[in-house]
């Protein structure tokens, strides 16, 4: 079946403007998360969906970021004002259920900020 | 705190087996898994361990845990070119309502032909 699908594939944009990212995740697919991979780093985990549960936002590094499911299927990560610092790989992971066991990664939104 | 970590680098000659070990830090982690990055490409589970075991193998992979040291490995044995990638090992993080992974920085195998 289809995978992690995310959009768009790369993004550059110049400092001060706003970019949407979209991630459509695995059908049937409860949880969804969102990471940061900066340049030659690990991944930093953003934040969480599960199913119609309020989200774990923790992970978000500013005001200027936001994120928004629709039940179980498509979520969109908005940077308002974006910053250089933002310029990152964007990835969404989904998996089946609340433990997670499985977390399946699209192949991320490389965003550069100028 | 929440830190994960692993060697950067690591260089084998293909047939030979590599070992990238990692560090964890939570030992509540119910799941800890290796994930496996290309160039360019997005995130590859490889496998994950139960916390409650020793080793699991498959096929040329090899994990083995050591929960008193939270101490991680992953061997792969028969070492091909087509192993060279980042290695990531993570935690899982389980608190309240929510669930996330840990991911170490990362440990860069180059596989020399």
């Amino acid at each position: 079946g289809a995978g992690v699908s995310q959009s768009p594939s790369n993004k550059v944009t110049e400092k001060g403007k706003d970019v949407e990212l979209r991630c459509d995740p695995i059908s049937g697919h409860t949880a969804l998360y969102w990471y940061r991979q900066r340049l030659g780093q690990g991944l930093e985990f953003l934040i969480y969906f599960q199913g119609n549960s309020a989200p774990d936002k923790s992970g978000l590094p500013s005001d200027r970021f936001s994120a928004e499911r629709t039940g179980e299927s498509v979520s969109t990560l908005t940077i308002q004002r974006t910053q250089q610092e933002d310029s990152a790989v964007y990835l969404c992971a989904s998996s089946s259920d609340r433990g997670g066991y499985e977390q399946y990664f699209g192949p991320g939104t490389r965003l550069t900020v100028t | 705190g929440e830190d994960v970590e692993q060697s950067l680098f690591l260089s084998v000659r293909e047939g030979d087996s590599s070992v990238i070990n990692c560090t964890y830090t939570d030992s509540s982690s119910t799941y800890l898994y290796w994930y496996k990055q290309e160039p360019g490409a997005g995130l590859q589970l490889l496998t994950y361990i139960f916390s409650n075991m020793d080793m699991k193998q498959d096929q040329r992979l090899t994990v083995l845990l050591n929960k008193k040291d939270k101490h991680l490995s992953l061997r792969i044995a028969d070492t091909q070119t087509g192993d060279s990638a980042i290695y990531f090992c993570a935690e899982s993080w389980y608190g309240g309502a929510t669930n996330k992974l840990i991911f170490g920085t990362g440990t860069l195998l180059a596989v020399q032909p």
